[in-house]
């Protein structure tokens, strides 16, 4: 069974620039959530998808936001990009469903220049 | 808002000793906990949990320790070895759409 994929790995981006993120789940799953994660904090819950359907959101600003498709697979879009959103991203599919642990993927390093 | 809370951000041990990993929340809505490991440049990897209606639960040389009363759980390594050396998150949730996480704790196992 295929693991959690993100792509791209690393991506380096400029100030006020916008950037995609893509996530595809273990199949079968149907929730997907992302999180930041930066040195001392841990990682930060951005918002959870589940059918297509944002389900739960953390307190971060309107620049981030994401959506999921059909097939489950999701992406995160981060908008006029600063300094501070430098930070590994990380994606967690699940079952949805009951409580279950969630799988990982190996994340996104973004460099914001 | 951190509801989930590590302290102490990192822990150095002796092969074959214990290692005691602790985890504060303050959302009583949380009723499972989970534990996950992370190596560098991988994501988190799942490793025990635990729901709020048990107290304690074993897998092996993990065991992780739930005090509700406390808001208050714990993971016990016995005997810890050098490839456990790692980030550990705690991680709290009320709900399947709603998973929280620590700072995380660097656990270092000395040869």
């Amino acid at each position: 069974k295929a693991g959690v994929t993100q792509t791209p790995r690393y991506l380096i981006k400029t100030r006020g620039q916008q950037v995609t993120l893509s996530c595809s789940p273990i199949s079968g799953h149907r929730s997907v959530s992302w999180y930041q994660q930066t040195p001392g904090q841990g990682l930060q819950f951005l918002f959870e998808y589940f059918s297509e359907t944002q389900r739960n959101k953390g307190n971060f600003p309107g620049r981030f936001s994401g959506r999921q498709f059909s097939n489950s697979r999701s992406e995160m879009n981060v908008s006029t990009l600063e300094l501070g959103d430098s930070a590994l991203y990380l994606c967690a599919s699940s079952q949805g469903q009951g409580y279950t642990e969630a799988f990982f993927g190996q994340g996104t390093r973004l460099t914001v220049v | 808002d951190q509801q989930v809370k590590q302290n102490s951000p990192s822990l150095s041990v002796q092969e074959g000793r214990i290692s005691i990993l602790n985890c504060d929340y303050t959302n009583s809505m949380f009723d499972y906990f989970l534990w996950y490991k992370k190596y560098p440049a991988e994501g988190p990897t799942f490793l025990i949990s635990i729901s709020s209606i048990k107290d304690k639960n074993e897998d092996g040389r993990f065991t992780v320790f739930l005090n509700k009363s406390a808001k208050h759980l714990s993971l016990h390594i016995v005997p810890s070895q050098p490839g456990d050396s790692a980030v550990y998150f705690c991680a709290a949730s009320a709900g399947p759409s709603d998973m929280r996480f620590g700072a995380g704790t660097r656990l270092t196992v000395k040869p």
